[in-house]
């Protein structure tokens, strides 16, 4: 009955590697997204998908490659990973725009590139 | 800019209050929300305000919002050792139509 589930938890892969995170949402969301959180703990935001189009794509590498294959799923695949992409990632939801509701978000990802 | 700014750290004695402060630059800003971290786990939002509010409380918790001054606060009140977490403070952008958050604000109980 998770609300925002987001798979694996861990993932340790080697450099070079092209590695996907899944994440889904049972809440009847129309808008997720994809933020990373460094060592530091700051969060950014990555992604951002309205009804499967993309709405908001900050500055990420191309290697990065958001896809929704309809509006309670977002997954994030990651090419050619490198030591910098080690952070948690966090999938999150909510219902219409970010300006108007509060984001629920999954349990993270923690990616280790070795 | 798109800034939230927050202490990075804050150390109080069991039973005390806690207050953790947030400052914000978009005036636009329309909702201010708190979430807090666990260890190993997800945001959990606590609580939020709408623009137009000063404040909000919620058993142990008040939220006071300065608008002038772009300004948010968070009071735990009688602070307990499971409120040991990383409490952020993230604001609407409606330029850009998304949530930016604070560095987060690192909160320990001593006892």
């Amino acid at each position: 009955d998770t609300a925002v589930s987001q798979t694996p938890k861990y993932l340790v892969t080697q450099m070079g590697n092209d590695k996907s995170i899944k994440c889904e949402q049972n809440l009847g969301h129309d808008t997720m997204y994809w933020y990373k959180q460094d060592s530091k703990k700051f969060l950014k935001i990555m992604f951002s998908y309205n009804n499967k189009e993309l709405i908001i794509n900050e500055t990420v590498p191309n290697r990065f490659s958001p896809k929704s294959p309809d509006k309670a799923h977002l997954n994030l695949h990651i090419n050619s990973l490198e030591l910098g992409d080690s952070a948690v990632y966090f999938c999150a939801s909510s219902q219409g725009s970010q300006s108007q509701s509060p984001l629920h978000f999954g349990n993270g990802t923690r990616l280790t590139v070795t | 800019g798109e800034d939230v700014e927050q202490s990075l750290f804050l150390s109080v004695r069991e039973g005390d209050s806690s207050v953790i402060n947030c400052t914000y630059t978009d005036s636009s800003s329309t909702y201010l929300y708190w979430y807090k971290q666990e260890p190993g786990a997800g945001l959990q939002l606590l609580t939020y305000i709408f623009s137009n509010m000063d404040m909000k409380q919620d058993q142990r918790l008040t939220v006071l919002l300065n608008k002038k001054d772009k300004h948010l606060s968070l009071r735990i009140a009688d602070t307990q050792t499971g409120d040991s977490a990383i409490y952020f403070c993230a604001a609407t952008y409606s330029s850009a139509s998304k949530i930016i958050f604070g560095s987060g604000t690192r909160l320990s109980i001593r006892p």
